[in-house]
């Protein structure tokens, strides 16, 4: 079955690294969305990416979408403490559902 | 304006008992989503809900599992006979439908003694 996978699912860095999570389809994706997840919060949606090769900013994130539409990454610049989650990524089920497809998640430890 | 809402926020039940957790969406949102997480875990979907209907129900661990959602707003998840094995947050989302973004509520958490 279609599968949406994310590496790391841990990482662990100091405060002022930078990070990145990776996000791979098994099929091409319409469009692909990041959500966070703060400790004992709930997955808050930060952004949607729709075209291939897709770049969008958010302050020190950077989202990207892959040409090929089967891939994306989230890259943070100088973590700060405040960045400390998990983040999926997801993408809609290629049955047409209107069902998403959440990768396992990537847990950001960020050391201050 | 109003989120996703979820109650109760905490369930402790024995073993062997039917809870029902409750989800109101955001107003004019047609699809909702309930999804179950365990500690440290990612998120497992259970049930979709298209207005009233369901149309992918491919989640539910079990015969013991059921939804509802009625009036194309309030949806209730119910678990008969309960297990340890389903203690876990069960998360509930809302969104315009499609592949739209999805909100989510503050889901509930549920302990099974």
């Amino acid at each position: 079955g279609q599968q949406v996978m994310q590496i790391p699912q841990y990482q662990h860095v100091q405060e002022g690294e930078d990070f990145t999570t990776y996000c791979n389809s098994s099929t091409t994706l319409s469009n692909i969305q990041w959500y966070k997840q703060r400790p004992g919060g709930h997955p808050v949606f930060l952004i949607q990416l729709v075209k291939s090769g897709e770049v969008k900013k958010q302050k020190r994130l950077t989202f990207q979408f892959g040409e090929a539409k089967k891939n994306s990454s989230l890259h943070i610049t100088a973590t700060q403490t405040t960045d400390v989650g998990t983040y999926f990524c997801a993408g809609p089920s290629s049955s047409n559902t209107g069902k998403l497809i959440f990768g396992q998640g990537t847990t950001l430890q960020v050391k201050p | 304006g109003a989120g996703v809402s979820q109650s109760p926020s905490n369930k402790v039940t024995e073993k062997g008992k039917d809870v029902e957790l409750r989800c109101d969406p955001i107003s004019g949102h047609t699809a909702l989503y309930w999804y179950r997480q365990s500690l440290g875990q990612g998120l497992e979907f259970l049930i979709y809900f298209q207005g009233n209907s369901a149309p992918d129900k491919s989640g539910l661990p079990s015969d013991r599992f059921s939804a509802e959602r009625t009036g194309g707003s309030v949806s209730t998840l119910t678990i008969q006979r309960t297990q340890q094995e389903d203690s876990a947050v069960y998360l509930c989302a809302s969104s315009l439908g499609g592949s739209q973004p999805q909100h989510f509520g503050d889901g509930t958490r549920l302990s099974i003694l």
